[in-house]
C-alpha cells in the first residue's frame, strides 16, 4: 500500500531533550516536505526537499533540522525542544511533475513539549 | 505575501442540508487549488482545480474555481454525519518551491443528525 509512514504518534518530552520524528515514504517521490498544524493558524510548511541531500527551509524552520540522506526517509529532528514547538506534525511527499495532484500525508505526530 | 482564507470558520448544520464552503486566495504565479477532508487525521484529497468554470464532481462534493475573481467554493449536498471534519483548501504556485502548498485555515463543518 502506498503510504508515508510516521513515528511515532504520540511524544510528550521535556524542554531541551533531542528528539528525532521519523517519516518514510515507499511511493518513490521526490519531493518530501514537513508541516506543523496549529489552531487559528492553519498548516505550515517547516522544512522540504526536492530530493535527495536537496533540502530548504520552509516558512517557520527555527529550532528544526532535517536530512535527506534517502529518498524514501526524511527525519524532523528537534535539536532543543521548547514549549512553543508543540504541535500537531505531519510529513508529506508528492511527485514533482505536471500532473502532481497534491501531497500524500503521514499520519501526523502530536508533539507535547513541557 | 501569498495567502488562503477560507469561511466560514466553523458552520452546524442538520443531516440533509446542502452546505457552501469557501476558499479565497491571492498567491503569485497560481497554479492549482486543492480541497482536503480532515477527519482526526491526517488531510485526505478531495479535489485538484486549475481552470475557471470547471466543475469537479465526487458523489455529494463539487467543487469549481474562478481564476477572474479569485475564488473557490466546495459543495456538499444532503449532508451526513460521516462528512464532519475539517475542510482544507490549499494553492500551488511555481514560484520557488514548486510544489509547495499554501494552506488556509480550514473550516470546521459539523453535521447533526
Amino acid at each position: 500500500e502506498a503510504q508515508v509512514t510516521q513515528n511515532p504518534r504520540y511524544l510528550i518530552t521535556v524542554t531541551g531533550k533531542k528528539l528525532t520524528v521519523t517519516c518514510s515514504q515507499n511511493m518513490n517521490h521526490e519531493y518530501m516536505s514537513w508541516y506543523r498544524q496549529d489552531p487559528g493558524l492553519g498548516l505550515r510548511q517547516i522544512y522540504y526537499s526536492m530530493n535527495v541531500e536537496v533540502t530548504d527551509k520552509g516558512d517557520v524552520p527555527e529550532g528544526y533540522k532535517v536530512s535527506r540522506k534517502e529518498k524514501r526517509n526524511f527525519p524532523l529532528i528537534l535539536e532543543s525542544p521548547s514549549p512553543n514547538q508543540t504541535s500537531l506534525y505531519f510529513c508529506a511527499s508528492s511527485t514533482t511533475g505536471q500532473y502532481n495532484y497534491g501531497y500524500t500525508f503521514g499520519s501526523g505526530t502530536r508533539l507535547t513539549v513541557v | 505575501e501569498d495567502k488562503v482564507v477560507q469561511s466560514p470558520l466553523s458552520l452546524v448544520v442538520h443531516e440533509g442540508d446542502t452546505v457552501t464552503l469557501n476558499c479565497s486566495y491571492e498567491v503569485t504565479n497560481f497554479r492549482s487549488l486543492l480541497w482536503y477532508k480532515q477527519e482526526k487525521k491526517a488531510p485526505t484529497f478531495l479535489f485538484m482545480l486549475t481552470s475557471s468554470g470547471i466543475e469537479k464532481k465526487s458523489g455529494r462534493l463539487s467543487s469549481i474555481l474562478d481564476k477572474k475573481e479569485l475564488f473557490s467554493i466546495l459543495n456538499i449536498t444532503a449532508t451526513q454525519t460521516g462528512d464532519s471534519a475539517v475542510y482544507l483548501c490549499a494553492v500551488r504556485n511555481y514560484g520557488g518551491a514548486t510544489n509547495k502548498l499554501i494552506f488556509g485555515t480550514g473550516t470546521l463543518l459539523a453535521v447533526q443528525p
